[in-house]
């Protein structure tokens, strides 16, 4: 147990929907990261936060966002969902931005038809 | 330009055998830092070991042994005597701290699926 929970644990969207994914990060941890991993795949960086502040993106459109709260939970949001968009979405926290090591969540499991 | 490579994409040994999982990475920057994953059916990655680019020493945790060899960019994993319990996917990945870097941003491997067989 890594102390890094998310919600739902699946979930089923139409093309077009939005949805926001939760994650609580572990006590004491001020960095979370997002990543996606499609079947067969590494997991891909999204976007990490800092402290309540974006601090770096990779490779995503706009429609990808987030947010981190005081007491450092965070929300993943996609608009206008694609079929690409399916796949396992994993939250990430750390003790520090900087070569501490990543404690992952379970994930959720998106699917949209 | 792939960061981490993993070649082996699916490896099968049966127990007891020892496994040797490759990694490769590449980066320009001095100051940087190597992990290891795994992934059981399960889905949620568990860390396994941490190095940084200033500590070559190799380690060995019970059955897990890691070999980090600048020389080649290489950070390799090795499970001796394997269980049907290691079976899972494994994942490397790569850290960069240099200038204009996200720090802590995770690249990752495409992960080496191994099948432990009684």
């Amino acid at each position: 147990e890594t102390g890094v929970t998310q919600s739902p644990t699946h979930l089923i969207k139409t093309r077009g929907q939005q949805v926001t994914l939760r994650c609580s990060s572990q006590s004491g941890h001020n960095t979370v990261s997002w990543y996606q991993q499609a079947l067969g795949q590494g997991p891909q960086f999204i976007f990490q936060y800092y402290r309540e502040e974006e601090n770096g993106r990779g490779n995503f459109p706009p429609r990808f966002s987030g947010l981190q709260f005081p007491n450092y939970s965070s929300e993943l949001n996609v608009n206008a969902l694609e079929l690409d968009d399916s796949a396992l979405y994993l939250c990430a926290s750390s003790l520090e931005r900087e070569g501490y090591e990543q404690y992952f969540g379970p994930g959720t499991r998106l699917t949209v038809t | 330009a792939q960061k981490v490579t993993q070649a082996q994409t699916e490896i099968s040994v049966v127990e007891k055998e020892d496994v040797t999982l490759d990694c490769v990475y590449e980066t320009r920057d001095t100051t940087y830092y190597l992990f290891w994953y795994k992934q059981p059916p399960s889905g949620e990655l568990v860390f396994l070991i941490r190095r940084n680019s200033f500590d070559e020493q190799n380690e060995i945790s019970g059955r897990y042994s890691w070999n980090f060899q600048k020389s080649t960019s290489s950070f390799n994993f090795t499970i001796t005597a394997s269980q049907v319990v290691d079976s899972a996917v494994y994942f490397c990945a790569l850290s960069e701290a240099g200038r204009g870097s996200t720090l802590g941003r995770l690249y990752f491997g495409r992960g080496t699926q191994l099948t432990v067989w009684p």
